[in-house]
């Protein structure tokens, strides 16, 4: 069954800890996102990835980081930098990528993160 | 960068009548426009996309218009039903795609 996996649904952790949030694809699909949803503030974008060891900041990058190193796998570690980090987690995956081939994206269940 | 502005935030419309959300971007390169559909402590869910080359698009009950030189689209849905309660977002998409902040929809019995 083809899909997007993210890991754990719920997650918590102590100010000034490094976490890091799983998202697993075997969709075959060359793009990859990490997106963050508050309420009332829709899903801003944090990072995006359209090819293996190659990665782009979104609108909202400060305090995240990513690695790509393989296609199915595009994890998100949350810094103790990033100000305010309790928010739910989004990850989805695209199959084309590059300027003028917008194509669906399909989204995984999410991470509920929750820092105090 | 993109920016997508998504109206009104919140919908509330009698059951069976029709429901418009209106969206307007600031990228003039971007050229594929889905709505996504999210239901509560669920994943959004494309319900329908239209691509620039595109005026308008339909589907069953769901409708989607694209003006490119005003750089605005809207979600149209007609004989709304209970089950179409839900926070619906429009995206605009040139190599990534950026989301408006959502409408909570209320469909009322």
């Amino acid at each position: 069954d083809g899909g997007i996996t993210q890991s754990p649904k719920y997650l918590f952790r102590k100010e000034g800890q490094n976490v890091t949030l799983s998202c697993e694809q075997n969709l075959n699909h060359d793009a990859m996102y990490w997106y963050r949803q508050d309420p009332g503030q829709g899903l801003r974008l944090i990072y995006y990835s359209q090819i293996v060891n190659d990665f782009q900041k979104g609108d909202i990058a400060e305090g995240y980081s990513v690695s790509r190193e393989k296609k199915e796998s595009f994890p998100l570690t949350v810094t103790s930098a990033q100000k305010n980090p309790t928010a739910f987690y989004l990850c989805a995956s695209s199959t084309t990528t590059g300027i003028g081939s917008g194509s669906p994206l399909h989204f995984g269940n999410g991470t509920r993160l929750t820092v105090t | 960068g993109e920016n997508v502005e998504q109206h009104p935030s919140t919908l509330s419309v009698q059951e069976g009548d029709s429901a418009v959300i209106k969206c307007t971007y600031s990228d003039s390169a971007s050229n594929y426009f889905p709505w996504y559909k999210q239901e509560l402590g669920k994943r959004p869910q494309l319900i329908i996309d239209i691509r620039s080359n595109v005026g308008e698009k339909k589907d069953q009950r769901i409708a989607v218009t694209l003006n490119k030189t005003a750089k605005h689209f809207s979600l149209h849905i007609t004989e709304t039903q209970p089950e179409d309660s839900a926070v619906y977002f429009c995206a605009a998409s040139d190599d990534k795609i950026i989301f408006g902040k959502g409408t909570r929809l209320h469909i009322l019995p």
